[in-house]
């Protein structure tokens, strides 16, 4: 069935660590990726996404690496900082009957200690 | 350009009462996507409207419908309400493209408490 799998829930950085989150998926017919950062209070914000005919993409401090025959991908956020702190979601492009849906990740409780 | 608008933004209404909830798209975009996020818990999709269709559902009970308006812009009802039913409801919207892939853009959400 239609299932992505994130890892960890939670995860607790010093500033300045690196930080990374994993997910898989189910579809192997999946080709959109995005991942969205969510703050207290807000809606979530798409932060970067990927598609199936790359293996990575890189925005400043923020990349996301795919690997297609795992069925995984993986967002690393480098020299980490305390607004970095959020809820952050991995979604992976579901085919169903009228096009493809996006189904999400449980998420990640990211903490930047400073 | 203006982003995905809900409203409203809080509301407390009282079990067994119902409510409807309201949600404009980017302009241009004419798919339209509502989830729920209960406390602590993550995006449990719900429906899937593009062109005035409902094109998919959630494992939601009828009581959870909606509709999208020849502007694209949607509704949410709920009827029946349950305390469960307290969440952040969330609205997306997004460009229909060939082969899938769509970037789907939230709004804000709506802050339902039901007591």
């Amino acid at each position: 069935g239609e299932n992505v799998e994130q890892h960890p829930s939670t995860l607790s950085v010093q500033e300045g660590d690196s930080a990374v989150i994993k997910c898989t998926y189910s579809d192997s017919a999946s080709n959109y990726f995005p991942w969205y950062k969510q703050e207290l209070g807000k809606g979530p914000q798409l932060i970067i996404d990927i598609r199936s005919n790359v293996g990575e993409k890189k925005d400043q401090r923020i990349a996301v690496t795919l690997n297609k025959t795992a069925k995984h991908f993986s967002l690393h956020i480098t020299e980490t900082q305390p607004e970095d702190s959020a809820v952050y979601f991995c979604a992976a492009s579901m085919k169903g009957e009228y096009g493809n849906k996006l189904v999400f990740g449980a998420g990640t409780i990211l903490r930047v200690k400073s | 350009e203006a982003g995905v608008t809900q409203s409203p933004t809080h509301l407390i209404k009282t079990r067994g009462q119902q409510v409807t909830l309201r949600c404009s798209p980017i302009s241009g975009h004419t798919s339209v996507y509502w989830y729920q996020q209960a406390l602590g818990l993550g995006l449990q999709f719900l429906l899937w409207y593009d062109e005035g269709e409902e094109r998919n559902r959630g494992n939601f009970p009828p009581r959870f419908s909606g509709r999208q308006f020849p502007n694209y812009s949607s509704e949410l009802n709920v009827n029946a309400l349950e305390l469960e039913d307290s969440a952040l409801y969330l609205c997306a919207s997004s460009r229909v493209t060939p082969g899938g892939g769509n970037t789907i853009y939230f709004g804000e959400g709506s802050w339902l408490t039901v007591v």
